[in-house]
């Protein structure tokens, strides 16, 4: 089975701090995302990347980065957190094997709150 | 632009009767499409899909979805509900070629009375 990995399932942090959300998959899959869950609004793409060292911006990058060094790791990252940034991010990756059904494996998901 | 839209915000249904939860989407061609499903403090967890072929496709848990291409839906159903369903429902979309972002509908929140 496929595991998407998220290191940390709750964080708290303070407004202003460096935050790191990391995850890892175990299937060689070459898509990872990174999405936000908020009550009302659903899953929304913060960043998606295709392969190493490749990113995409999603439907709301503002304040958010990423970086992917390995092919099973991607990491999201808050450069100064802030109030409006706590919320449940979920991480998920996909394949690009034939065929090619954009099915998405998500992680448990990191919910973080900002004071 | 892509859209799927979830009408219901909330259901309730009573354990062991039936159930529908409603999807429509708005795609330029016809995308692939997904339902899954989130127990509460969890990720998100496939329970079928379609790609082509037989437009009624089988999942897991006893759920079943039918496509309908004329009205643009993809309703999720089951015939008879168990207090462990109650979860939240997101129907997704994506594209059949290129890259392989999903766009998701804001969820349904199915409450299962006894």
């Amino acid at each position: 089975d496929v595991k998407v990995t998220q290191s940390s399932r709750y964080l708290v942090k303070r407004t202003g701090e460096k935050v790191f959300l990391e995850c890892v998959q175990d299937m060689d899959h070459e898509n990872m995302f990174w999405y936000r869950q908020d009550p009302g609004l659903g899953l929304r793409l913060i960043y998606f990347s295709y392969d190493v060292k490749m990113k995409e911006k999603g439907d709301i990058p503002e304040g958010y980065s990423v970086s992917r060094e390995k092919k099973e790791r991607f990491s999201l990252i808050l450069e100064s957190a802030s109030t409006n940034q706590t919320s449940m991010y979920l991480c998920a990756s996909s394949s690009v094997g034939v065929p090619n059904t954009g099915e998405l494996f998500f992680g448990e998901g990191s919910r973080l709150t900002v004071l | 632009a892509q859209s799927v839209t979830q009408p219901d915000i909330h259901i309730t249904v009573s354990e062991g009767a039936s159930l529908e939860l409603r999807c429509n989407y708005s795609y330029g061609a016809t995308p692939y499409l997904f339902w899954y499903v989130q127990s509460p403090g969890q990720g998100l967890q496939l329970l079928l899909k379609y790609f082509s072929g037989d437009t009624l496709v089988q999942g897991i848990k006893g759920f079943e979805a039918e496509f309908k291409r004329s009205q643009s839906s993809f309703n999720l159903r089951k015939p008879s509900v168990h207090w462990s369903d109650a979860a939240e429902y997101f129907c997704a979309v994506g594209p059949r070629s290129g890259y392989s972002t999903l766009t998701f509908g804001k969820g349904t929140m199915l409450l299962v009375s006894p």
